[in-house]
């Protein structure tokens, strides 16, 4: 595997279920990022970890819970979500979090609350 | 409010014709800007960027001008060709360099080529 990965690429789910999506990046990278994408609007950015630690959170509700156990692996955990939480979910990341970093995407996940 | 504009949700062009995406901003601290591109079903990709002491920055059929008095830039892909049919997004930083690196990126601008 190349680049980043992100698992699934779709993902359907009640509100009263918990899911996790999954991203891993092969690029040696520092920094790990997750952004949300809904429609016709742009990339809103949800959370950054450096070196595994969270060093950011854009206000976020608390019904996504991101988790970062080493700097290849970043998770987004997801419980009692809403229909509006529909979208396509982003990973990312860069060699580090400095200003005009190049940042990797992965496919995303594609997720639908219904 | 957003600080990154991209006004056109979509553009089309001829084969072989000059393509010109847009984006402003408003933010005066961004001192770098990014073109990504995106194809459906896969994240977004990378392309070309420019550093706000520079004004053009070229890269084979893409190159970015960056007019910093008018918070300006564009992104002109010449000839374009059918496999540029895309979602382009601009975005920027500021700080290069520095310990924040957060990308503000735009609504983006679907390109579509035509043969």
């Amino acid at each position: 595997e190349t680049g980043v990965t992100q698992t699934p690429r779709h993902l359907v789910m009640g509100m009263t279920n918990k899911k996790s999506l999954k991203c891993e990046q092969h690029l040696g990278h520092n920094a790990m990022y997750w952004y949300k994408q809904s429609a016709k609007k742009p990339l809103e950015l949800m959370f950054v970890y450096s070196l595994e630690e969270r060093v950011e959170n854009n206000s976020v509700p608390s019904r996504f819970s991101p988790e970062c156990p080493n700097s290849s692996h970043l998770f987004l955990h997801l419980h009692t979500l809403q229909p509006e939480d529909s979208a396509l979910y982003l990973c990312a990341s860069s060699l580090e979090v400095a200003g005009g970093r190049e940042q990797f995407f992965g496919p995303g996940t594609r997720l639908t609350v219904l | 409010d957003q600080q990154v504009k991209q006004n056109s949700p979509s553009l089309s062009v001829q084969e072989g014709r000059i393509s010109i995406l847009n984006c402003d901003y408003t933010n005066s601290m961004f001192d770098y800007f990014l073109w990504y591109k995106k194809y459906p079903a896969e994240g977004p990709t990378f392309l070309i960027s420019i550093s706000s002491i520079k004004d053009k920055n070229e890269d084979g059929r893409f190159t970015v001008f960056l007019n910093k008095s008018a918070k300006h830039l564009s992104l002109h892909i010449v000839p374009s060709q059918p496999g540029d049919s895309a979602v382009y997004f601009c975005a920027a930083s500021e700080n290069y360099g520095g310990s924040q690196g957060n990308l503000i990126f735009g609504k983006g601008t679907k390109l579509s080529v035509k043969p």
